[in-house]
Formats: C-alpha cells, sequence, structure tokens
C-alpha cells in the first residue's frame, strides 16, 4: 500500500499561489495520485488526478516527476475560501485499499 | 441535485442499539464505499461495493454490515452499538480508476 506523507499544516496569505507537496515513495505502476479537499462538516471533494507529467483543471494544477515519488497540489491564486484540509492519495480507486493520510490543513489569511 | 446523498446526517443513539444509513447515488456510479472519519480527522475505509458485490472488507466489527439492494444504494446497518462508534461516516461513489470519488456530506453518528 502506497503511503503518503504530507505537511501537517500551511498558512498562505489570500491572492498567493500555494503549493503543497505530498511524498509517496513506494507508489506503485498502476497508482494514481489524487488530491481531495474536505471543509468542515463535509465530505472529501475531488480537485484533481493524474497519473504523471502535469495536469491542469479550472480548479489546480497538479505536477507529478518522472519518478512520481512525489507531487504538488498548485493552487493560483487563493482565496479565504480555499481554506480546508487537502488529502494525497495514492492508489487506484478500484479494489484497492486506498488510504486516506492525515492530509494537509491550509490556513488563508486575509 | 445531490450526487451522494446519505441519510440522517445526524444520529444520536444510545449504546446497544441497532441503526441504519443510508445511502443513494445517481451518477450511474460502478462502486460505492463506506468511509469512517473518527474525532482524529483520518478516514478509513470501511467497505466498498462493485455491482453488488463486496470487494473491500476492511478490518471493521462484523456489527457493520453493508446492504446494497441495487448499483445505486448502499446502507450501513451497525448493531450493537458502542461508544467507539461514535463518529462520521461517509458514503461515496466512483465510475473507475482515473475518476475520484464522490463523496456524501456524511453522517453523525453520536452514541451515548
Amino acid at each position: 500500500l502506497a503511503k503518503t506523507t504530507q505537511p501537517i499544516s500551511m498558512d498562505s496569505y489570500e491572492g498567493q499561489e500555494v503549493n503543497i507537496t505530498c511524498s509517496h515513495n513506494n507508489i506503485a505502476t498502476n497508482d494514481y495520485i489524487t488530491w481531495y479537499q474536505q471543509f468542515p462538516s463535509q465530505g472529501p471533494r475531488f480537485i484533481i488526478q493524474g497519473y504523471k507529467t502535469k495536469v491542469t483543471n479550472e480548479v489546480a494544477s497538479l505536477f507529478i516527476p518522472a519518478d512520481r515519488k512525489s507531487s504538488t497540489l498548485s493552487l493560483p491564486r487563493v482565496s479565504l475560501s480555499d481554506t480546508a484540509v487537502y488529502y494525497c492519495l495514492v492508489g487506484v480507486n478500484r479494489d484497492d485499499k486506498i488510504i486516506f493520510g492525515k492530509g494537509t490543513r491550509l490556513h488563508i489569511l486575509p | 441535485d445531490t450526487a451522494v446523498s446519505q441519510t440522517p446526517k445526524y444520529l444520536v443513539t444510545q449504546m446497544g442499539n441497532d441503526k441504519s444509513i443510508k445511502c443513494e447515488q445517481n451518477l450511474g456510479h460502478d462502486t460505492m464505499y463506506w468511509y469512517k472519519q473518527d474525532s482524529k480527522k483520518f478516514l478509513k475505509i470501511m467497505f466498498s461495493y462493485n455491482n453488488k458485490e463486496l470487494i473491500i472488507n476492511e478490518t471493521v466489527p462484523n456489527r457493520f454490515s453493508p446492504k446494497s439492494p441495487d448499483k445505486a444504494h448502499l446502507n450501513l446497518h451497525i448493531n450493537s452499538l458502542e461508544l467507539g462508534d461514535s463518529a462520521v461516516y461517509f458514503c461515496a461513489s466512483s465510475q473507475g480508476a482515473g475518476y475520484g470519488y464522490t463523496f456524501g456530506s456524511g453522517t453523525r453518528l453520536t452514541v451515548v
């Protein structure tokens, strides 16, 4: 099972770009890298998923180096509403024991 | 329209009781899951169902039993509730590898 390590917490300011890095040294060949966002009293929300190189959507970018042993979630121009816990997951959705780690508690300051 | 809906949102009950949490998804996804989030905010997978077949069953007590009447529903039955069962339970669904999970809003279970 691929375990992930990410910072416990981060602070940033409105309008800044925030990068959260996740380490997953024992990622398997078939594993995807997925990031979720969770607000208090809500379920996690899918942000972005990738396998290699770079993926970008309307919310974030995901950078994955060639060795895939880490990944970086990039949130452009954050706002106060981006304050949440961000989880990095590694695995295959179906038939796998995907583990949510402790996540990174991101706090955006005005 | 809510993609993954679970009821009730809050559930307070006494030790020893039996309770159920319902989950429905209207996304046409093949796989549904139950997760437990404890007081330390760890999210742990409990069960998943694919085409009415249990494919993941983590080491949860057999007091917990998932029941799927059809592809769109995965209910969670809990017998003989204990204090340690207090947590937030999330239902989720997935279309498959590469698509991520869609989670419900959670059911906060409090056992007193």
